[in-house]
């Protein structure tokens, strides 16, 4: 178990929906990650925050948007999902967000969208 | 563009030997490096790391090493345990990019008893 929680583990939608996935990071941990693995696809960096801020950012779509709460905990959000939207997202986290970091994974929240 | 590139989808090795996992990267920016270890229905789990300025990194059954002229890097694994049966990530950091990871493609590693 790293301590980093996700919610939900599993979610089925529709094209054109909205989801919001949750993260909580490791007691102590001010930086979150997300990440997107596609079937038959490395884990792909989305953005990372640190204390509330945006750190860092990957190749997010402008459908996502995501942000981190003054608790720590990140949501991510996916909205006119389409089919090739459906992965596994996982989020991260680490004590002060550095390149050095060690990144601690969740368990991922796998979303299928119909 | 594949910065990071594990070329071997799967690599399959007896009980008790060793497994090599390899990795190339072509940003010359990259200085720090990491394996994850990934089992089904589960996050990456954190294995061992190294640094640019080092060459090795050991930790109990697993080493780490990096060429950096090469922009290869490798895990051993000795010995092999039918318990290490996963799929390894390679991944690689630049420490002007905040802690975005790059990862691999990642290699199937079957140990067989």
């Amino acid at each position: 178990d790293s301590g980093v929680t996700q919610t939900p583990k599993h979610l089925i939608t529709a094209t054109g929906q909205r989801v919001t996935l949750r993260c909580s990071p490791r007691s102590g941990d001010l930086s979150v990650y997300w990440y997107q693995q596609s079937l038959d696809q490395g884990l792909q960096f989305l953005i990372q925050y640190y204390n509330g801020e945006e750190r860092a950012k990957g190749n997010i779509l402008e459908r996502f948007s995501a942000q981190q709460f003054p608790d720590l905990h990140s949501e991510l959000n996916l909205s006119s999902l389409e089919l090739g939207d459906s992965a596994l997202y996982f989020c991260a986290s680490s004590v002060s967000g550095m390149s050095t970091d060690t990144q601690y994974f969740g368990p991922g929240t796998r979303l299928t969208v119909l | 563009d594949q910065q990071v590139k594990q070329n071997s989808p799967s690599l399959s090795v007896q009980e008790g030997r060793i497994s090599i996992l390899n990795c190339d990267y072509t940003n010359s920016m990259f200085d720090y490096f990491l394996w994850y270890k990934k089992y089904p229905a589960e996050g990456p789990t954190f294995l061992i790391s190294i640094s640019s300025i080092k060459d090795k990194n050991e930790d109990g059954r697993f080493t780490v090493f990096l060429n950096k002229s090469a922009k290869h890097l490798s895990l051993h694994i000795v010995p092999s345990q039918p318990g290490d049966s996963a799929v390894y990530f390679c991944a690689a950091s630049a420490s002007n990019q905040g802690g975005k990871l790059i990862f691999g493609q990642g290699t199937e590693l079957s140990v067989k008893p």
